[in-house]
C-alpha cells in the first residue's frame, strides 16, 4: 500500500516567520512530487512541483526532496495570512497514472 | 482559459435519486479523475481514466459509474444516491502520468 503522511496540525506559524510543512512517502520509485495549496471551501491549486533531489524555489517558496530518506517539504518564507490554507503533498510513481494524498497540513499564520 | 470546469457546483438530493456530474477539460490532457473529500480529510480516488476509452476504479468506486465520453469530458454518475455519498467531489486532469493535476472548481453534495 502506498503512502503519503503529512501532520495534520494545525501548525501555527507568526506573521513573518518561515513555515515547514513536511510530507513522507513510503514508495521508493515515487519520481513526481508536489504541493498543493487548498482554501477553505475551494480546490486544490498547485504551488510546487519537485522532481530531483535537491531544492527548489520559487518566490517566498522553496520545496526540497530528499529521495534516500523519502522526505519531501515545503518552506514559506515571510509567512502572510493569506498563506493560512492546508497543504496537500501528492506523490506520483512514473507510469503509474494516480497521484497519492497526503491528508494535508493545515497552516495559520498568526497577525 | 478555462481549465477543468465541473457542472453542477451544488446539489441536493433525496436517498435513492440518481444524477451526473459533468466535467470537462480543454487543456488536451490524456487522463482525467474523479475525487472526493469528506472534512478533515484528504482526496479519495473514486475513478479515473488514464486515457480516452479507459477508465479503472480508484480507492472507493462503489455507488458510483464513470463514463469517459471523449478526450474532453469525463462524467461521473451516482445510480441510487445515499447519504454516505454526501461530500465535495473534485475533477481533475493530468497531461501524463508523471505530471501535476488540475482541478475543477468542486461539486457539493448533499443526500438527504
Amino acid at each position: 500500500q502506498k503512502e503519503v503522511e503529512q501532520n495534520s496540525g494545525p501548525l501555527s506559524v507568526p506573521e513573518g516567520a518561515i513555515a515547514s510543512l513536511n510530507c513522507t512517502y513510503s514508495d521508493r520509485v515515487s519520481q513526481s512530487f508536489f504541493w498543493y495549496r487548498q482554501y477553505s471551501g475551494k480546490s486544490p491549486e498547485l504551488i510546487m512541483s519537485i522532481y530531483s533531489n535537491g531544492d527548489k524555489e520559487d518566490g517566498r517558496f522553496t520545496a526540497q526532496l530528499n529521495k534516500a530518506s523519502q522526505y519531501v517539504s515545503l518552506l514559506i518564507r515571510d509567512s502572510q495570512p493569506s498563506d493560512s490554507a492546508t497543504y496537500l503533498c501528492a506523490v506520483n510513481v512514473d507510469s503509474n497514472y494516480q497521484l497519492i494524498w497526503g491528508a494535508g497540513t493545515k497552516l495559520i499564520i498568526k497577525p | 482559459n478555462a481549465g477543468v470546469t465541473q457542472t453542477p457546483k451544488f446539489q441536493v438530493l433525496k436517498t435513492g435519486q440518481s444524477m451526473t456530474l459533468q466535467c470537462a477539460q480543454d487543456m488536451n490532457h490524456n487522463s482525467m479523475y474523479w475525487y472526493r473529500q469528506d472534512p478533515g480529510m484528504g482526496l479519495r480516488l473514486i475513478y479515473y481514466s488514464a486515457s480516452e476509452g479507459t477508465t479503472d476504479k480508484g480507492e472507493v468506486p462503489n455507488g458510483y459509474n464513470v463514463s469517459r465520453l471523449n478526450k474532453r469530458e469525463f462524467s461521473l454518475r451516482l445510480e441510487s444516491a445515499a447519504p454516505s455519498q454526501t461530500s465535495v467531489y473534485f475533477c481533475a486532469s493530468m497531461r501524463d502520468s508523471s505530471t501535476e493535476a488540475f482541478f475543477g472548481q468542486g461539486t457539493r453534495l448533499t443526500v438527504v
